[in-house]
């Protein structure tokens, strides 16, 4: 089966500015995740998604990031504007959902803040 | 609050020689735990996963982890390490099978010398 796919695989802005990664998540997979994994730190969630509801955003930096997931398959995240702070490998993970299997990670975005 | 600790940042290991990986966690309830690789500018892969009953639970690529909750610990172990093991492996702990609300902990950065 094809995997979670992401893109762009790198991405450099400056900052105030704004940007925007896309995830397509593997055929059927109910719950999407957004994690924001810094060098030298584990993935940390950023949101979940149930179909296209969202289940948990309570780390995300809502004044300036936001997700969504039309129609419950792809989804998007934007940072608006970006922080230096921002910099950070951004992974998407789907799984089946519920108790019905672990995640699978796309290859993630890199994003350097300039 | 959930939390693991990987105490070792950096572990060179030669070939051939055997692999232990610390991972000690906090839970309040029944841990469900997972162990993850990621090889640079990839994604994680799961490695293996521990739910309920035996113990010692086995993984692919010939790693295995056991859960002791005496120790509330769960370490990952490999008999003979190859050089392409050589990536960062992440311990992760999650209030269900379906890896909801997954906890990372920092990771081990793993230099295998040939």
């Amino acid at each position: 089966e094809a995997g979670v796919a992401q893109s762009p695989r790198y991405k450099i802005i400056e900052k105030r500015q704004s940007v925007a990664f896309w995830c397509n998540p593997i055929s059927g997979h109910a719950t999407l995740y957004w994690y924001q994994q810094i060098l030298g730190q584990g993935p940390k969630l950023l949101i979940q998604f149930q179909n296209n509801g969202v289940v948990d955003d309570s780390q995300l930096p809502k004044d300036r990031f936001s997700a969504e997931r039309l129609k419950g398959v792809d989804s998007t995240l934007k940072i608006q504007p970006a922080k230096l702070e921002d910099s950070a490998v951004y992974l998407c993970a789907s799984s089946l959902g519920g108790d019905r299997g672990p995640q699978h990670f796309g290859d993630g975005t890199r994003l350097s803040i300039l | 609050a959930q939390s693991v600790t990987q105490p070792d940042i950096h572990i060179t290991v030669s070939e051939g020689a055997s692999l232990e990986l610390r991972c000690n966690y906090s839970y309040g309830a029944t841990p469900y735990l997972f162990w993850y690789v990621q090889s640079p500018g990839q994604g994680l892969q799961l490695l293996l996963k521990y739910f309920s009953g035996d113990t010692l639970v086995q993984g692919i690529k010939g790693f295995e982890a056991e859960f002791k909750r005496s120790q509330s610990s769960f370490n990952l172990r490999k008999p003979s390490v190859h050089w392409s093991d050589a990536a960062e492996y992440f311990c992760a702990v999650g209030p269900s099978r379906g890896g909801n609300k997954l906890t990372f902990g920092t990771g081990t950065q793993l230099k295998v010398e040939l």
